[in-house]
């Protein structure tokens, strides 16, 4: 299993475009990443995910750079509402069911 | 379309009891899990399962089991409760496009 590694807490202010980074160098040729969120009493929520290059929703955008050892999540304009916990996954890519495990996360405060 | 329901939300017990977190998903995924999320941290995968019939140990097992009756039911069991074990329980579905499905979530007290 690939270990990922985030910083553990981030500050932005409303309207600014935020970028959590998440290394994962020992990542694997059929790995890929996916991202969730997390808000206080509640589960996880899936964000997004990719390969390689860039994947963008109507959420978030996901940039993977080309030797795939880090990636960085990409929040547009976060208002208060993003304050969240973001954690950073590496999933082996064969569909079946494998063992998933969250690492410490990142914990976004959004000021206003 | 309920997705991933568990039950009892809420939970107190005594050290030594034992119990049944329940988990069901409509959402026809072949993996399901289960996670504890103490204050203030992280999850950590206590079981999973892969498949109807198959189930295996995460990175903390010791203290539960669990069962995979059909397709939609995976349920946690603790034995004999230790308030080592008062967390918040996740139960998650697995799409086969990868993407977890998680419950709203138990939270357990040991007393």
């Amino acid at each position: 299993l690939a270990k990922t590694t985030q910083p553990i807490s981030m500050d932005s202010y409303e309207g600014q475009e935020v970028n959590i980074t998440c290394s994962h160098n020992n990542i694997a040729t059929n790995d890929y990443i996916t991202w969730y969120q997390q808000f206080p009493s509640q589960g996880p929520r899936f964000i997004i995910q990719g390969y390689k290059t860039k994947v963008t929703n109507e959420v978030a955008s996901l940039f993977i750079p080309a030797d795939r050892k880090s990636s960085t999540l990409s929040l547009p304009r976060v208002s208060l509402s993003d304050t969240a916990v973001y954690y950073c996954l590496v999933v082996v890519g064969n569909n079946a069911g494998n063992m998933l495990t969250f690492g410490g996360g990142t914990r976004l405060m959004v000021k206003p | 379309n309920a997705g991933v329901t568990q039950t009892p939300k809420f939970q107190v017990l005594k050290t030594g009891q034992s119990m049944t977190l329940q988990c069901a998903q409509d959402m026809n995924h072949n993996s399901m899990y289960w996670y504890r999320q103490d204050p203030g941290m992280g999850l950590r995968l206590i079981y999973y399962s892969a498949s109807e019939g198959t189930t295996d140990k995460g990175e903390v097992p010791n203290g539960y089991n669990v069962s995979r009756l059909n397709k939609r039911e995976f349920s946690l069991r603790l034995e004999s409760a230790a308030p080592s074990q008062t967390s918040v329980y996740f139960c998650a579905g697995r799409r086969n496009t990868g993407e977890l499905f998680f419950g709203e979530g138990s939270r357990l007290t040991v007393l």
